[in-house]
């Protein structure tokens, strides 16, 4: 089964700044036939399900804000979000769709500083 | 619009079975897999499994193997999740969620139902 770790698990940023999770898998989720990393990054607030927000380690999900882009290949991908608002507080999962058993990261808690 | 509307929460005593409903519209009901995903309190996502609701056919996390069954209902576009010999450790908000099977609808979870709590409690 793929683990995917997740660092930090909490981050302060203020209101502006640059926010950055990064998120390990422990073997590799590029695809070779179509070059595609299966890596998903999905944002959840209190009370509500999660909401995806990048597919494929880099498309950004339509009506995400251009704040938030993916990168990374191989084992090793971020999410970043470039000037942090008020409504980005909430937790952060990766989530590999190499294969099954899907798994998540255990989640960043992202607060303001 | 899509929308993934569930059943509403559950109580259940330890030992019990506890089935929860997923009922899907505003697509193509075929084009996808509805997945399951649950969260025990203050606890990360877990993957339960997927079932294409058009096949039957399902895929279920080693975890649960032995006491989850998926099925679904096509002519009302619903799908069910059953958990048997349920314990405390089977608390927790349990989501359905669909997700394509191909480069052009990619199996990532887009929309997710609104979660139904079950709690097992003696």
């Amino acid at each position: 089964d793929i683990v995917m770790t997740q660092s930090p698990d909490s981050l302060a940023v203020s209101l502006g700044q640059r926010a950055t999770i990064n998120c390990k898998s422990s073997q590799s989720i590029l695809y070779s036939s179509n070059n595609k990393n299966y890596l998903a990054w999905y944002q959840q607030k209190p009370r509500q399900p999660p909401k995806l927000l990048i597919y494929w380690a880099s498309t950004r999900e339509s009506g995400v804000p251009d704040r938030f882009s993916g990168r990374g290949s191989g084992t090793d991908f971020t999410l970043t979000i470039s000037s942090l608002q008020a409504e980005d507080v909430a937790v952060y999962y990766c989530q590999q769709y190499y294969n099954t058993p899907y798994s998540f990261g255990q989640g960043t808690k992202l607060e303001i500083k | 619009q899509v929308q993934l509307v569930q059943s509403g929460a559950e109580v259940k005593k330890p030992g019990a079975s506890v089935k929860v409903s997923c009922k899907a519209s505003g697509y193509i009901f075929s084009d996808y897999y509805m997945h399951w995903v649950r969260q025990a309190p203050g606890q990360g996502l877990e993957w339960m499994g997927w079932i294409n609701p058009i096949s039957g056919g399902t895929d279920y996390a080693q975890k649960f193997q032995d006491r989850v069954t998926m099925t679904g209902d096509t002519s009302i576009k619903t799908v069910h999740m059953e958990l048997s010999r349920l314990t405390s450790d089977d608390t927790a908000v349990y989501y359905c969620a669909r997700a394509g099977t191909t480069e052009i609808i990619p199996p990532v979870f887009d929309y997710w139902g609104q979660g139904t709590l079950v709690t097992v409690s003696s």
